[in-house]
């Protein structure tokens, strides 16, 4: 049981809006605490998405971007592609843990 | 270029330990926390603990405290993790990772080493 929960799961079409929800709660995310996103390609070591929320490292496309609100986050990624499917992680602070803590996971398919 | 390379595959016994390294390069090594994270075979990752290479400060999550030890070498820029008492259970992928920010440990984490395989059977 991860304290930040993510779907296990979510599809769209190529070309279309997916998003994926990072629910967490009042001493993580809703601390203040910022939110990390990584894609883990399979077979592969985990690659830094989006930092601090909503910034994207150089080399990522602009069609993944991230917000944040409350006690939860929201990767979304446009323009859907076939190369998109991948395993997407979260990631922020727990104050009452002193911990680093991880979603779940959630698995991108592009149908 | 930055980068972060572990040592090979391990296979040990119930009950063993590991040590795994993680030699840094393309950075000042004291500048950045390292994040040790796992992945158990078709799970999720875990995040295990930090070191911070300047002070040799470390943090570990409460499920590892008592059996995990992280060290480092400064004169070589590598990072250590050691983890004692192993179980069927301990068998996963462990990552070394570097904070994003310099000097934070409650960070993202931007470069990754390749993954080492620890196999308890």
């Amino acid at each position: 049981h991860s304290v930040l929960r993510q779907p296990p799961s979510v599809s769209g079409a190529p070309g279309q809006r997916v998003t994926i929800s990072c629910t967490g709660g009042s001493s993580n995310i809703g601390a203040g605490y910022d939110v990390h996103w990584y894609q883990q390609l399979p077979g592969t070591v985990p690659k830094l998405l989006i930092f601090d929320n909503n910034n994207r490292p150089s080399g990522v496309p602009d069609r993944f971007s991230g917000s944040k609100s409350g006690t939860s986050a929201s990767l979304a990624i446009t323009g859907l592609q076939a190369d998109d499917e991948a395993d997407y992680y979260c990631q922020s602070y727990d104050s009452s843990l002193s911990a680093v803590v991880f979603g779940g996971g959630t698995k991108v398919t592009a149908l | 270029q930055v980068h972060l390379v572990q040592s090979g595959a391990e296979v040990k016994k119930p009950g063993a330990s590991v040590k795994v390294s993680c030699k840094a390069s393309g950075y000042t090594f004291t500048d950045y926390y390292i994040h040790w994270v796992r992945q158990a075979p078709g799970q999720g990752l875990e995040w295990m603990g930090w070191i911070n290479p300047n002070s040799g400060g470390t943090n570990s999550a409460q499920q590892f405290y008592g059996r995990v030890t992280m060290t480092r070498d400064s004169s070589i820029s590598t990072v250590y993790m050691e983890l004692y008492r192993l179980i069927s259970e301990d068998t996963a992928v462990y990552f070394c990772a570097r904070g994003v920010v310099p000097g934070a440990s409650a960070e993202g984490m931007d470069v990754w080493g390749q993954g080492t395989t620890v196999t308890v059977s």
